[in-house]
């Protein structure tokens, strides 16, 4: 398979403890996208990466939230301290300068 | 801000029938509008692109417009199948993300 694979595919966790997302992108991408869909919502722009730099951080990506892509490849989104409102669904995305292939996403519960 | 709705909300048609889902935008300076589907659980499924020197771009059964000027696409889907059943999400790409609309949930039943 050589989609955007996104792992896992459900987290869940008790309040306050931190969770880590991984996203593996189409090899040859160069642009990684984060993004977050709650029930009923289109997907809200997180952060993406040109290769290893990450260019652009949303308001919505609170202090809590932090976002790496070593060496240009598979990216890791952590949330420290989850909080009830984490609970949604995120998104990765790669492409070629813009986000193209979008993986099945991993769905955080926060009990 | 770039803000990006879609109407309607939701839409349960019987087989057979075509349709139009429409996506409206407020700031025109984009560069391409794109069409997604979605089905539950699952991650988006890309339809359809329309750059922004263009009117309209055609797939099979799908045919989305796009009218920059008045902020505006529609996605027509000719003779709806079951297989049709799933979100459709428009989004706008202006500075370097894509902005997404809430989503149309379409059902289709036989």
């Amino acid at each position: 398979d050589t989609g955007v694979s996104q792992n896992p595919r459900h987290k869940i966790t008790k309040r306050g403890q931190n969770v880590t997302f991984r996203c593996d992108p189409i090899s040859e991408h160069n642009r990684l996208y984060w993004y977050r869909q709650t029930l009923g919502q289109g997907p809200e722009f997180l952060t993406y990466f040109q290769n290893e730099a990450q260019l652009e951080k949303s308001r919505l990506l609170s202090d809590r939230f932090s976002a790496e892509r070593p060496k240009g490849s598979f990216s890791t989104l952590e949330i420290q301290r989850t909080e009830q409102g984490d609970s949604a669904m995120y998104l990765c995305a790669s492409g070629i300068n813009q986000p193209q292939h979008f993986g099945d996403g991993t769905r955080l519960s926060i009990l | 801000k770039q803000e990006v709705t879609q109407i309607p909300a939701a839409l349960s048609v019987p087989e057979g029938e075509n349709l139009v889902l429409n996506c409206s935008f407020t700031d025109s300076a984009i560069y391409n509008l794109q069409w997604f589907r979605q089905d539950p659980g699952k991650g988006l499924t890309s339809l359809l692109l329309i750059q922004s020197s263009q009117r309209e771009q055609t797939s099979g059964r799908l045919n989305a417009s796009l009218d920059k000027s008045s902020g505006r696409s529609t996605l027509y889907i000719a003779a709806s199948q079951p297989g049709d059943s799933a979100t459709y999400l428009c989004a706008v790409w202006g500075t370097d993300k894509l902005i997404f609309g809430t989503g149309t949930r379409l059902q289709v039943f036989p």
